[in-house]
């Protein structure tokens, strides 16, 4: 399976700390990208890491990427309140044999920040 | 970014009936879409491949007969549960993928409860 594992399974913080998620997964990939999820709705995406990349910024968030240990850590610093939301990593490659191209989801990282 | 609109947002029926969700990508064809099941607090599961204009691929272990997909056209795959029991009752989210860019976008998700 390619599917990602995030790491803590759940996260509690205090508004203003910074929020630190890690992700590992198991084959080669073509990139890497983080989902965010409120409780109930659909999937809003992130940030997407190119394998060739290792760090990313966009806004509060940073996302880096070690395709020598097959992982990811993504980090929202200065958290709110309303970062309070289950974050997925996904990784996007290729099944062997197969020119199609799937998008693998990890467990998620429950995130919940205190005001 | 772009829409993709997921429909029904919820939906209650009876054991043995079956159920309608269509994914529509709103301002963008989608020569792809994906179909995926998640249980509460868990990671989103591909069920299977949706293409235009040809069959669905199913991941291993989701009934082909059991939850119908149809892609026939570059806006609309539709999800039907057929027969439906309780332990199909589960959210449903879909996502697109745009032709030109690959870019993925999620629907908002269905959720489905069978009494």
């Amino acid at each position: 399976s390619q599917q990602g594992e995030e790491d803590p399974q759940a996260l509690s913080i205090q508004e203003g700390e910074n929020a630190t998620m890690n992700c590992s997964y198991k084959t080669s990939i073509n990139n890497l990208q983080w989902y965010r999820q409120n409780s109930g709705r659909g999937l809003v995406h992130l940030i997407l890491i190119r394998s060739n990349e290792r760090e990313k910024h966009s806004g509060r968030l940073r996302v880096t990427l070690d395709t020598s240990k097959k992982s990811s850590s993504l980090l929202i610093t200065a958290s709110r309140a309303a970062d309070t939301a289950s974050y997925f990593c996904a990784t996007y490659g290729v099944d062997r044999g197969s020119t199609l191209g799937r998008l693998y989801f990890g467990r998620g990282t429950q995130l919940t920040v205190w005001p | 970014g772009a829409v993709v609109s997921q429909h029904p947002s919820r939906v209650i029926c009876k054991s043995g009936t079956s159920v309608k969700i269509e994914c529509r990508s709103l301002d963008f064809q989608a020569t792809t879409m994906f179909w995926y099941r998640q249980f509460p607090k868990q990671s989103l599961m591909l069920m299977a491949t949706s293409n235009e204009g040809s069959k669905a691929t199913y991941e291993q272990g989701v009934e082909k007969d059991k939850f119908l997909i149809n892609h026939a056209s570059l806006t609309l795959s539709t999800l039907t549960v057929t027969s439906a029991h309780p332990e199909d009752s589960s959210f449903y989210i879909c996502s697109a993928r745009v032709w030109k860019t690959g870019e993925l976008f999620f629907g908002e998700g269905s959720r489905l409860t069978v009494l």
